[in-house]
């Protein structure tokens, strides 16, 4: 079985300040990939990042940009120059593509995010 | 751009009564999902199509819902007897297939049951 861990229920930041939201996952397979998903409130979920397990090289898409540490199952976001607009709920997920659970995407529990002008 | 469609967008039912929610997916995506979202947590898979046919429906309680895609095209998924337990978003998503991983996600419906 594939989980994946957020241990931040809530963060805040100040506008055009820069912050971190972390996740965790465990898989048996070698080939995966790992998404950050974006929630807005009373709005539908909206990818903000991706990033292919076999490249050691960190997505960058914009301000976001990720920490992928393979060996220790680490996949964290970071959020540079924030603006109200991040304002969201953000999802850490997984997707196998192989295994049992191939084409499955298993997600977080969520870390809301708050920006504040 | 295209989008996922659902509806209704929400939904307040009784106890014991039937329900039925219908998605839209993005045209030629091969692959829909129907995610089932309790309010402060993320999605649980419910149940996975490909084409016409189910891929994964280890997580849809089979007693009481039911899904189908019958042309691989739109889809519905059906509560019967809803519980009060079932009072969630309920998510549509597709992908253009099982082996691309980006999932278009729509508005979702959300079920309020008394």
């Amino acid at each position: 079985a594939q989980t994946v861990t957020q241990s931040q229920p809530e963060m805040s930041v100040q506008e055009a300040e820069t912050v971190t939201l972390s996740c965790t996952y465990d898989t048996s397979e070698n080939n995966y990939y790992l998404f950050w998903y974006k929630q807005p409130p009373s709005r539908q979920m909206i990818l903000v990042i991706r990033q292919e397990a076999y490249k050691q090289q960190n997505a960058t898409e914009n301000r976001f940009s990720v920490n992928f540490q393979k060996a220790a199952k680490s996949f964290s976001l970071k959020i540079s120059d924030s603006q109200l607009g991040d304002t969201a709920m953000y999802f850490c997920a997984l997707h196998n593509a192989g295994g049992t659970s191939y084409g499955k995407l298993t997600f977080g529990q969520g870390t809301i995010l708050t920006v504040h002008p | 751009e295209a989008e996922v469609a659902q509806s209704p967008r929400y939904k307040i039912t009784e106890k014991s009564q039937a329900v039925a929610f219908w998605c839209d997916p993005i045209s030629g995506h091969a692959t829909l999902y129907w995610y089932r979202q309790i309010l402060g947590q993320g999605p649980e898979l419910l149940v996975q199509f490909q084409d016409e046919s189910v891929v994964d429906d280890s997580q849809l309680p089979k007693d009481r819902f039911s899904a189908e895609r019958l042309k691989g095209v739109d889809s519905t998924l059906k509560i019967q007897p809803a519980e009060l337990g079932d009072s969630a978003m309920y998510l549509c998503a597709s992908s253009k297939d099982r082996r691309i991983y980006e999932q278009y996600f729509g508005p979702g419906t959300r079920l309020t049951v008394t």
